[in-house]
Protein backbone atom coordinates (compact mmCIF):
# COMPACT_ATOMS: atom_id res chain seq x y z
CA UNK A 1 0.00 0.00 0.00
CA UNK A 2 1.15 3.27 -0.88
CA UNK A 3 2.10 5.64 2.43
CA UNK A 4 3.48 8.93 2.40
CA UNK A 5 5.82 9.94 5.72
CA UNK A 6 6.32 13.51 7.17
CA UNK A 7 8.88 12.76 9.66
CA UNK A 8 8.68 16.02 11.39
CA UNK A 9 5.37 17.05 12.93
CA UNK A 10 6.41 20.82 14.20
CA UNK A 11 9.12 22.63 12.74
CA UNK A 12 9.80 26.22 14.06
CA UNK A 13 11.67 28.50 11.86
CA UNK A 14 12.61 32.24 12.45
CA UNK A 15 11.26 35.07 9.79
CA UNK A 16 12.93 35.24 7.26
CA UNK A 17 14.81 32.29 7.58
CA UNK A 18 15.11 28.84 4.92
CA UNK A 19 12.65 26.62 5.27
CA UNK A 20 12.76 22.62 3.88
CA UNK A 21 10.10 19.71 5.09
CA UNK A 22 10.86 16.97 4.13
CA UNK A 23 8.65 14.27 2.87
CA UNK A 24 9.21 10.49 1.89
CA UNK A 25 7.18 8.07 -0.54
CA UNK A 26 6.76 4.35 -0.86
CA UNK A 27 6.11 3.92 -4.34
CA UNK A 28 8.58 2.18 -6.24
CA UNK A 29 7.64 3.93 -9.56
CA UNK A 30 7.63 7.20 -10.57
CA UNK A 31 5.13 8.73 -8.48
CA UNK A 32 2.80 12.01 -8.56
CA UNK A 33 3.82 14.20 -6.00
CA UNK A 34 2.10 17.46 -3.93
CA UNK A 35 2.69 19.43 -1.55
CA UNK A 36 -0.65 20.99 -0.01
CA UNK A 37 -1.14 23.97 2.77
CA UNK A 38 -4.10 24.20 5.13
CA UNK A 39 -4.29 27.36 7.06
CA UNK A 40 -6.29 27.19 10.18
CA UNK A 41 -10.14 26.40 9.55
CA UNK A 42 -9.30 26.10 5.85
CA UNK A 43 -9.60 23.44 3.29
CA UNK A 44 -6.03 22.39 1.43
CA UNK A 45 -4.65 24.80 -1.11
CA UNK A 46 -2.31 23.39 -3.71
CA UNK A 47 1.08 24.59 -3.94
CA UNK A 48 2.92 22.57 -6.25
CA UNK A 49 3.12 19.40 -8.07
CA UNK A 50 5.57 16.89 -9.68
CA UNK A 51 4.76 13.91 -12.01
CA UNK A 52 7.55 14.40 -14.69
CA UNK A 53 10.85 16.19 -16.27
CA UNK A 54 12.73 18.64 -14.31
CA UNK A 55 13.05 17.40 -10.74
CA UNK A 56 13.09 20.86 -9.26
CA UNK A 57 9.72 21.86 -9.33
CA UNK A 58 8.76 25.86 -8.82
CA UNK A 59 5.49 26.35 -6.52
CA UNK A 60 3.08 29.38 -5.55
CA UNK A 61 4.14 31.16 -2.86
CA UNK A 62 7.88 31.11 -3.47
CA UNK A 63 8.04 27.60 -2.63
CA UNK A 64 10.11 24.85 -4.39
CA UNK A 65 10.93 21.11 -4.05
CA UNK A 66 12.86 18.59 -5.00
CA UNK A 67 11.94 15.16 -6.17
CA UNK A 68 14.78 12.84 -5.74
CA UNK A 69 13.87 9.21 -6.74
CA UNK A 70 17.36 7.43 -5.10
CA UNK A 71 15.96 9.29 -1.45
CA UNK A 72 12.74 8.28 -2.30
CA UNK A 73 12.06 12.02 -1.20
CA UNK A 74 9.65 15.14 -2.03
CA UNK A 75 11.24 17.95 0.24
CA UNK A 76 9.60 21.57 0.16
CA UNK A 77 11.68 24.46 -0.15
CA UNK A 78 11.62 28.09 0.30
CA UNK A 79 14.63 30.56 0.91
CA UNK A 80 13.08 33.07 2.95
CA UNK A 81 10.31 32.32 5.36
CA UNK A 82 7.22 35.21 6.32
CA UNK A 83 4.95 34.93 9.03
CA UNK A 84 1.95 34.55 6.72
CA UNK A 85 3.67 30.54 6.04
CA UNK A 86 2.41 29.57 9.45
CA UNK A 87 0.29 26.75 8.53
CA UNK A 88 -0.30 22.93 8.09
CA UNK A 89 1.35 21.75 5.08
CA UNK A 90 0.80 17.88 3.68
CA UNK A 91 2.89 16.20 1.03
CA UNK A 92 0.38 13.58 -0.96
CA UNK A 93 1.08 10.93 -3.52
CA UNK A 94 -1.01 9.09 -6.51
CA UNK A 95 0.92 6.64 -8.05
CA UNK A 96 0.02 3.53 -11.07
CA UNK A 97 -3.68 3.38 -11.69
CA UNK A 98 -4.89 5.00 -8.85
CA UNK A 99 -6.67 8.74 -9.24
CA UNK A 100 -6.67 8.61 -4.93
CA UNK A 101 -3.83 10.81 -3.46
CA UNK A 102 -2.40 9.89 0.23
CA UNK A 103 -1.50 12.31 2.57
CA UNK A 104 0.84 12.47 4.83
CA UNK A 105 0.23 13.13 8.44
CA UNK A 106 1.68 17.18 7.89
CA UNK A 107 4.02 19.39 9.41
CA UNK A 108 2.82 21.84 11.43
CA UNK A 109 4.97 25.18 10.80
CA UNK A 110 5.28 27.69 12.78
CA UNK A 111 7.10 31.12 12.40
CA UNK A 112 8.37 33.42 15.13
CA UNK A 113 9.09 37.36 14.10
CA UNK B 1 -15.08 31.38 -10.92
CA UNK B 2 -16.31 29.64 -7.73
CA UNK B 3 -14.39 26.70 -6.50
CA UNK B 4 -15.41 24.38 -4.39
CA UNK B 5 -18.24 24.70 -2.04
CA UNK B 6 -19.30 23.04 1.16
CA UNK B 7 -22.20 23.44 3.59
CA UNK B 8 -22.89 23.72 6.14
CA UNK B 9 -19.70 25.00 7.30
CA UNK B 10 -20.39 23.34 11.23
CA UNK B 11 -21.92 20.95 12.37
CA UNK B 12 -23.13 19.52 16.32
CA UNK B 13 -24.84 15.86 16.15
CA UNK B 14 -25.49 13.67 18.78
CA UNK B 15 -24.46 10.15 19.08
CA UNK B 16 -26.98 7.79 17.46
CA UNK B 17 -28.24 10.61 14.93
CA UNK B 18 -27.32 11.01 11.04
CA UNK B 19 -26.05 13.59 8.71
CA UNK B 20 -25.51 15.01 5.16
CA UNK B 21 -22.99 17.02 4.26
CA UNK B 22 -23.42 18.87 0.62
CA UNK B 23 -20.65 19.89 -1.69
CA UNK B 24 -20.48 21.04 -4.79
CA UNK B 25 -17.20 20.72 -7.47
CA UNK B 26 -15.55 23.88 -8.87
CA UNK B 27 -17.05 24.72 -12.05
CA UNK B 28 -16.08 22.06 -14.89
CA UNK B 29 -15.02 19.27 -12.62
CA UNK B 30 -16.76 15.80 -12.94
CA UNK B 31 -15.33 14.18 -10.01
CA UNK B 32 -16.14 14.55 -6.42
CA UNK B 33 -14.14 12.75 -3.35
CA UNK B 34 -14.71 12.99 0.10
CA UNK B 35 -11.93 13.04 2.82
CA UNK B 36 -12.04 12.95 6.48
CA UNK B 37 -9.57 14.87 8.79
CA UNK B 38 -9.35 13.91 12.08
CA UNK B 39 -7.79 16.40 14.65
CA UNK B 40 -3.73 16.25 14.03
CA UNK B 41 -3.90 14.06 11.46
CA UNK B 42 -3.65 13.93 7.10
CA UNK B 43 -6.87 13.53 5.11
CA UNK B 44 -8.01 10.15 5.09
CA UNK B 45 -9.81 9.03 1.66
CA UNK B 46 -13.28 8.25 2.09
CA UNK B 47 -15.07 7.64 -1.39
CA UNK B 48 -14.88 9.13 -5.21
CA UNK B 49 -17.99 9.23 -7.04
CA UNK B 50 -17.51 10.23 -10.96
CA UNK B 51 -20.82 9.71 -13.76
CA UNK B 52 -23.17 9.38 -10.72
CA UNK B 53 -21.42 6.21 -9.56
CA UNK B 54 -18.82 5.79 -6.44
CA UNK B 55 -16.07 4.75 -7.82
CA UNK B 56 -13.78 3.99 -5.56
CA UNK B 57 -13.68 3.44 -1.55
CA UNK B 58 -11.29 3.72 1.10
CA UNK B 59 -11.66 2.14 4.07
CA UNK B 60 -14.77 3.24 5.75
CA UNK B 61 -17.91 1.16 7.24
CA UNK B 62 -21.09 1.26 5.23
CA UNK B 63 -22.23 3.61 7.58
CA UNK B 64 -20.42 6.10 5.28
CA UNK B 65 -22.38 6.52 2.12
CA UNK B 66 -22.77 9.33 -1.00
CA UNK B 67 -24.23 10.44 -3.63
CA UNK B 68 -23.46 12.26 -7.05
CA UNK B 69 -26.03 14.32 -8.96
CA UNK B 70 -26.45 15.39 -12.53
CA UNK B 71 -24.78 18.47 -11.66
CA UNK B 72 -22.00 16.73 -10.32
CA UNK B 73 -22.60 17.91 -6.64
CA UNK B 74 -22.29 15.47 -4.12
CA UNK B 75 -23.95 14.26 -0.81
CA UNK B 76 -22.10 12.33 1.87
CA UNK B 77 -23.94 10.77 4.64
CA UNK B 78 -22.97 9.39 7.99
CA UNK B 79 -25.41 7.28 9.91
CA UNK B 80 -25.25 6.11 13.55
CA UNK B 81 -23.20 8.75 14.60
CA UNK B 82 -20.20 7.80 16.99
CA UNK B 83 -18.08 10.27 18.68
CA UNK B 84 -15.09 9.25 16.63
CA UNK B 85 -16.70 10.51 13.10
CA UNK B 86 -15.94 14.15 15.00
CA UNK B 87 -13.52 15.31 11.95
CA UNK B 88 -13.02 18.34 9.17
CA UNK B 89 -15.09 16.24 6.50
CA UNK B 90 -13.05 18.05 3.08
CA UNK B 91 -14.88 17.77 -0.45
CA UNK B 92 -12.18 17.73 -2.87
CA UNK B 93 -13.30 18.08 -6.91
CA UNK B 94 -11.04 17.25 -9.88
CA UNK B 95 -11.43 16.53 -13.33
CA UNK B 96 -11.15 13.07 -13.75
CA UNK B 97 -9.05 12.58 -16.61
CA UNK B 98 -6.10 14.76 -15.28
CA UNK B 99 -6.50 13.57 -11.41
CA UNK B 100 -3.55 11.97 -11.36
CA UNK B 101 -1.55 14.91 -12.67
CA UNK B 102 -3.42 18.08 -11.92
CA UNK B 103 -4.44 17.32 -8.22
CA UNK B 104 -7.35 18.32 -6.41
CA UNK B 105 -9.36 21.51 -5.42
CA UNK B 106 -10.25 21.32 -2.02
CA UNK B 107 -13.23 22.88 -0.17
CA UNK B 108 -12.70 24.46 3.05
CA UNK B 109 -14.88 21.32 4.73
CA UNK B 110 -17.73 20.90 7.41
CA UNK B 111 -16.38 20.96 10.87
CA UNK B 112 -18.32 18.07 12.44
CA UNK B 113 -18.90 17.50 15.76
CA UNK B 114 -20.58 14.71 17.50
CA UNK B 115 -21.17 14.79 21.72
Amino acid sequence: AQSVTQPDIHITVSEGASLELRCNYSYGATPYLFWYVQSPGQGLQLLLKYFSGDTLVQGIKGFEAEFKRSQSSFNLRKPSVHWSDAAEYFCAETSGGSYIPTFGRGTSLIVHP
Amino acid sequence: DAGVTQSPTHLIKTRGQQVTLRCSPKSGHDTVSWYQQALGQGPQFIFQYYEEEERQRGNFPDRFSGHQFPNYSSELNVNALLLGDSALYLCASSLLRFTSSYGYTFGSGTRLTVV
